[in-house]
């Protein structure tokens, strides 16, 4: 059974930055691509960022580019989202989720519970 | 970037009856890459139906898609009472965008 687990959420001041990680069970991690998808309070799901099997390439929405950064850890099988320069509209439920094939297919099968992000001071 | 639009906003319906959820698409959406996803609060994103007709996993037939190019429906026969929820459709050719939800509320 696929599993992914978001964790790192919490608390932030505006300026601030968070790093939450995805930790994925029940198949091959490498062999896929990842992504981050959001949902701000009272609004609908936006795609964050995403990263292929290897880690070689990286995709970012435009609200994000330049202040978070996507990686990951195959041999821990590990997903993250380092956040920087963090802003109230950041503030949202992220959840992590495994996308179809290596790269370039972000359909979602599977996704982790989320973990909630507030940007506030 | 493809912008997806869904109508209506919300859906008022009661149980047994049936939902048709529309979606619409900027342009082109290739190879029917299009999705539906249910979301309801405190769970995760359930995905419902890709490639806009084929169901997911253990989805039941009471759930549809049809729909091509720009044009893309979620139709749900005989609405069950853990159908009511929010609904998004998604294009994933390429970059992932979704629309901005319909709401399906017990009437």
């Amino acid at each position: 059974e696929v599993q992914l687990l978001e964790s790192g959420g919490g608390l932030v001041q505006p300026g601030g930055s968070l790093r939450l990680s995805c930790t994925a069970s029940g198949f091959t991690f490498s062999v896929y691509a990842m992504s981050w998808v959001r949902q701000a309070p009272g609004k609908g799901l936006e795609w964050v960022s995403g990263i292929r099997d290897s880690g070689d390439s990286t995709y970012y929405a435009d609200s994000v580019k330049g202040r978070f950064t996507i990686s990951r850890h195959n041999s821990k099988n590990t997903l993250f989202l380092q956040m920087n320069s963090l802003r109230t509209e950041d503030t949202a439920v992220y959840y992590c989720a495994k996308e179809e094939a290596a790269v370039g297919t972000p359909l979602f099968r599977n996704w982790g519970q989320g973990t909630l992000v507030t940007v506030s001071s | 970037e493809i912008v997806l639009t869904q109508s209506p906003g919300t859906l008022s319906l009661s149980p047994g009856e049936r939902a048709t959820l529309s979606c619409w698409a900027s342009q082109s959406v290739s190879s029917s890459h299009l999705a539906w996803y249910q979301l309801k609060p405190g769970q995760a994103p359930r995905l419902l139906i890709y490639g806009a007709s084929n169901r997911a996993t253990d989805i039941p037939d009471r759930f549809s898609g049809s729909g091509s190019g720009t044009d893309f429906t979620l139709t749900i026969n005989r609405l069950e009472p853990e159908d009511f929820a929010v609904y998004y459709c998604q294009q994933y050719g390429g970059s992932a965008t979704f629309g901005g939800g319909t709401k399906v509320e017990i009437k």
